[in-house]
């Protein structure tokens, strides 16, 4: 079975530019969720979405970052414009919202290095 | 913020030997999830353990609750060297909602040595 899917694995880019970070998750999963990871300070999570509705973005740093959900099977987390400090892995992650037990399922991440 | 504190921060061991992994955190839960993390990927849930349990198993997996104490400890048992790894702990509080919003914990760093 194929997992959450993120695009680019890696990620270069000079500060001010457009950085867009893809997610595909694991269909059927009705809850998408996007974490930032940094040695200082360790997995945040920026956004989350169930049933594609954006339902808590009170972890997107600032209004540089963006998210969207147009389908159940695919997400962007858009950085506009991009700095240095915006360097980290950037991970997504999917899972059933019914319940109390469901396990998130992360993609890979994409590294981001800002310069 | 964090709600989870993994205790130690790393921990070396010879392969073979048992590894105890420990995790505070401040608030109610729901349930508790620990999670591996393999270098340069992204986290695998390992176990999930929920408040009206004190303690459960997977494999070579034993994961313990007390919610009094508001800690939980990991331990993996004839450690491998694959075994190396970040592991966290999740916290599921009662306000999280219906999308099952975790909070995680700092992670410790397990390094099994051959």
């Amino acid at each position: 079975d194929a997992g959450v899917i993120q695009s680019p694995r890696h990620e270069v880019t000079e500060m001010g530019q457009e950085v867009t970070l893809r997610c595909k998750p694991i269909s059927g999963h009705n809850s998408l969720f996007w974490y930032r990871q940094t040695m200082m300070r360790g997995l945040e999570l920026l956004i989350y979405f169930n049933n594609n509705v954006p339902i808590d973005d009170s972890g997107m740093p600032e209004d540089r970052f963006s998210a969207k959900m147009p389908n159940a099977s695919f997400s962007t987390l858009k950085i506009q414009p991009s700095e240095p400090r915006d360097s980290a892995v950037y991970f997504c992650a999917s899972s059933l919202a019914q319940g109390w037990e469901q396990p998130q399922h992360f993609g890979d991440g994409t590294r981001l290095s800002i310069l | 913020s964090q709600q989870g504190e993994e205790d130690p921060q790393a921990l070396s061991i010879q392969e073979g030997e048992n590894a105890t992994m420990n995790c505070s955190y401040k608030t109610s839960i729901n349930n508790l999830q620990w999670y591996r993390q393999n270098s340069g990927r992204g986290l695998v849930h390992l176990i999930l353990i929920r408040s009206n349990e004190r303690e459960k198993h997977s494999g070579r997996l034993r994961v313990t609750l007390d919610t009094s104490k508001k800690s939980s400890s990991l331990l993996i048992t004839a450690s491998r060297a694959a075994d190396t790894a970040s592991y966290f702990c999740a916290t599921d509080p009662p306000s999280s909602g219906s999308a099952r919003q975790l909070t995680f914990g700092s992670g410790t760093q397990l390094t099994v040595l051959p």
